[in-house]
């Protein structure tokens, strides 16, 4: 069965403190894995979609890089803007458009 | 603009009195589904739709009906609804294929007393 695990459930971080968040994935075949941003209240907001291991993507202030096990979304110098739930889901092969998704990790962070 | 649009975006019924929940999207997606999201559980799917008079079971579809006459739009009917169908729900929708992200609509926040 596929799973997604993100860690920390919570994360806490003063306004210019870096840092990652971890999803881990086990699927039998990696179509794609994505990272979404959900604020309070309202749906999730798609950030990027990685492929295959040692891709990386790029956006402001976060980075998605990915392995064969786990993706890692890091945040640089953060604003309290970025403060959200940070959501990854994977698409497994075979043929499936379903996206499993994790419970998230929610980020705070403080001016 | 392209968007997904739910109706409502609050909703407080009672137990037992049929809804339905509306969801529309202008990007002439074949995929369309439904999740809803509880505190704890994440974004879990209830029903799915492959294109027009396509549509399968999720995780959790018990109690929950859909229907898909026409490629925009992709209804969420509760027959007779139960507390724990308290909930936030999400219709979300994408091109069929690899790597192409879900577009979510704002979300139903749903209260069954």
């Amino acid at each position: 069965e596929d799973q997604v695990t993100q860690s920390p459930e919570a994360l806490r971080l003063q306004e210019g403190e870096s840092s990652s968040l971890n999803c881990s994935y086990t699927v039998s075949g990696l179509r794609g894995l994505f990272w979404y941003r959900q604020d309070p209240g309202k749906g999730p907001e798609f950030l990027f979609t990685l492929y295959s291991a040692g891709e990386e993507k790029e956006k402001e202030r976060l980075k998605a890089t990915l392995t064969k096990k786990e993706s890692f979304l890091h945040i640089t110098a953060p604003k309290p803007e970025d403060s959200a739930t940070y959501l990854c889901a994977v698409q497994a092969q075979g043929g499936s458009e379903k996206l499993v998704f994790g419970k998230g990790t929610k980020l705070t962070v403080n001016p | 603009e392209a968007q997904v649009t739910q109706n409502p975006r609050y909703l407080i019924t009672v137990t037992g009195k049929k809804l339905t929940v509306t969801c529309s999207q202008n990007m002439n997606h074949e995929y369309m589904s439904w999740y809803r999201q509880d505190p704890g559980l994440g974004l879990r799917q209830i029903y799915y739709s492959m294109n027009v008079e396509v549509t399968d079971k999720g995780d959790v579809p018990e109690g929950y009906k859909v229907s898909r006459k026409e490629k925009r739009n992709f209804p969420l009917i509760l027959e007779s609804p139960s507390p724990n169908q308290t909930s936030l729900y999400f219709c979300a929708s994408r091109v069929t294929g690899v790597g192409s992200p879900l577009h979510f609509g704002n979300g139903t926040r749903l209260t069954v007393t």
